[in-house]
């Protein structure tokens, strides 16, 4: 069955604490990316990696750490650092890096709250 | 001006009338176009891509790209309550890495 998959679907954090979200991917996509969307707001980029080992800040990437060790996985962590990270959190994946025409699917998105 | 606007609505329409929505785009590079749904608390869904001028027909949805004007639309025929939804447009400019601008979305309300 192939699709993105996201851990945890709810997250609660405390003030301080640094937390990793998982995104998985079996597609055989390329190109892997982080948004964040605030209620009532599109979605805005926080980083992106079009391969293995390397990746781009987006638009929002202050208090935002990422890797990209496997092909299939692309975890963020949010640190203590970002200093408003309520937020739904999505992940996506396209096949092509750099292709124009490629179409990004998403995976089903991770409540982060903040206690 | 943001790079990619939509009217946040509500759109009200009633079931079975051609639901129309609108997004324009400010950078003339923009190549690609994406209509996404997104159900209340759930993730994106895409439902469109359209890459070229003119219309792209998929069922009941029909995307419309006029780059000259910098739009592009989204018509949903025959609208049903499932329909109901926010719907967001979404643009990728040339070699800028895959990524995508989204606009703020437009909620779509299809009443019976």
């Amino acid at each position: 069955d192939g699709g993105i998959t996201q851990s945890p679907k709810y997250l609660f954090r405390k003030e301080g604490q640094n937390v990793t979200l998982s995104c998985e991917q079996n597609l055989n996509h390329d190109a892997m990316y982080w948004y964040r969307q605030d209620p009532g707001q599109g979605l805005r980029l926080i980083y992106y990696s079009q391969i293995v080992n390397d990746f781009q800040k987006g638009d929002i990437a202050e208090g935002y750490s990422v890797s990209r060790e496997k092909k299939e996985s692309f975890p963020l962590t949010v640190t203590s650092a970002q200093k408003n990270p309520t937020a739904f959190y999505l992940c996506a994946s396209s096949g092509l890096a750099g292709s124009s025409y490629n179409e990004q699917f998403f995976g089903p998105g991770t409540r982060l709250t903040v206690l | 001006q943001k790079e990619v606007e939509q009217n946040s609505g509500p759109l009200s329409v009633p079931e079975g009338a051609i639901a129309s929505l609108n997004c324009t785009y400010s950078d003339r590079g923009s190549q690609s176009f994406f209509w996404y749904r997104q159900y209340s608390g759930k993730s994106p869904e895409l439902i469109m891509s359209i890459y070229s001028n003119g219309d792209k027909e998929d069922g009941r949805f029909t995307a419309q790209l006029n780059k000259a004007s910098q739009y592009v639309s989204l018509l949903i025929r025959d609208s049903q309550p499932s329909d109901s939804a926010t719907y967001l447009c979404a643009v990728r400019r040339y070699n800028q890495g895959g990524k995508l601008i989204f606009g703020q979305g437009t909620e779509l309300s299809v009443k019976p």
